[in-house]
């Protein structure tokens, strides 16, 4: 079985700084991974995905995320925060190629940018 | 490209009464997938459908809710009684189907509130 553990519910960082948001995955197969992003009252909007080429991964609207099988992480970053950042995102995993695609989501963080 | 269809956006009903959510795909996405997400979790899997065959309803709570999705296009899926505890935002997601074409689009969701 595959699972997601986001660390920290609840972000805050200034405009202009740096973003981190953790994510930890737990599977027992080669995982793909993806961080989408939830505007209120919007459905899910895909950043960025892991698909076992590129360990770095560069998404939409400036983010990036890195695959780190020795540490079992896929934190997502971005090197300046904007105020349109503010958002809900979800880390997510599923089985690798030929798994079935059945996303797992972690519980979300939300990320707030205060000026 | 269209995106994933949902209707009705927003839903308030009592408790006891049922309530049926509609979903139509992006054009030519051969696999469907409805979730549920309750207020501050993430979203969890219902139902999976692979043209118009169900792949995946383990988690789904047969005893109340169904789903359908009739010549593999629009999905419908029903809550019959509704519970307090349904309440919570109904996304529909679809895939392309196709091996590598990993990337689930999701919809905007219908938001249900039983009272």
């Amino acid at each position: 079985a595959q699972s997601v553990t986001q660390l920290g519910s609840h972000v805050s960082v200034s405009e202009g700084a740096l973003v981190l948001l953790r994510c930890n995955y737990s599977s027992s197969v080669p995982p793909y991974l993806f961080w989408y992003v939830q505007y209120p009252n919007q459905g899910l909007q895909l950043l960025l995905k892991y698909t076992s080429a590129a360990t770095l991964v560069k998404g939409i609207n400036g983010f990036e995320a890195e695959f780190k099988k020795s540490e079992t992480s896929f934190h997502l970053t971005k090197p300046s925060a904007h105020m349109s950042d503010a958002a809900e995102y979800f880390c997510a995993v599923t089985r690798g190629a030929g798994g079935g695609n059945k996303l797992t989501f972690g519980t979300g963080t939300q990320l707030k940018v205060e000026l | 490209e269209a995106g994933v269809a949902q209707s009705p956006r927003y839903k308030i009903i009592e408790k006891r009464q049922s309530v049926a959510f509609w979903c139509n795909p992006i054009s030519g996405h051969a696999t469907l997938y409805w979730y549920q997400q309750i207020l501050g979790q993430g979203p969890k899997l219902l139902i999976q459908f692979q043209n118009n065959g169900v792949v995946d309803d383990s988690q789904l709570p047969k005893d109340r809710f169904s789903a359908e999705r009739l010549k593999g296009v629009d999905s419908t899926l029903k809550i019959q009684p509704a519970k307090l505890e349904d309440s919570a935002v109904y996304l529909c997601a679809s895939r392309e189907g196709a091996v590598g074409m990993e990337t689930q689009y999701f919809g905007p969701g219908t938001r249900l509130l039983v009272l």
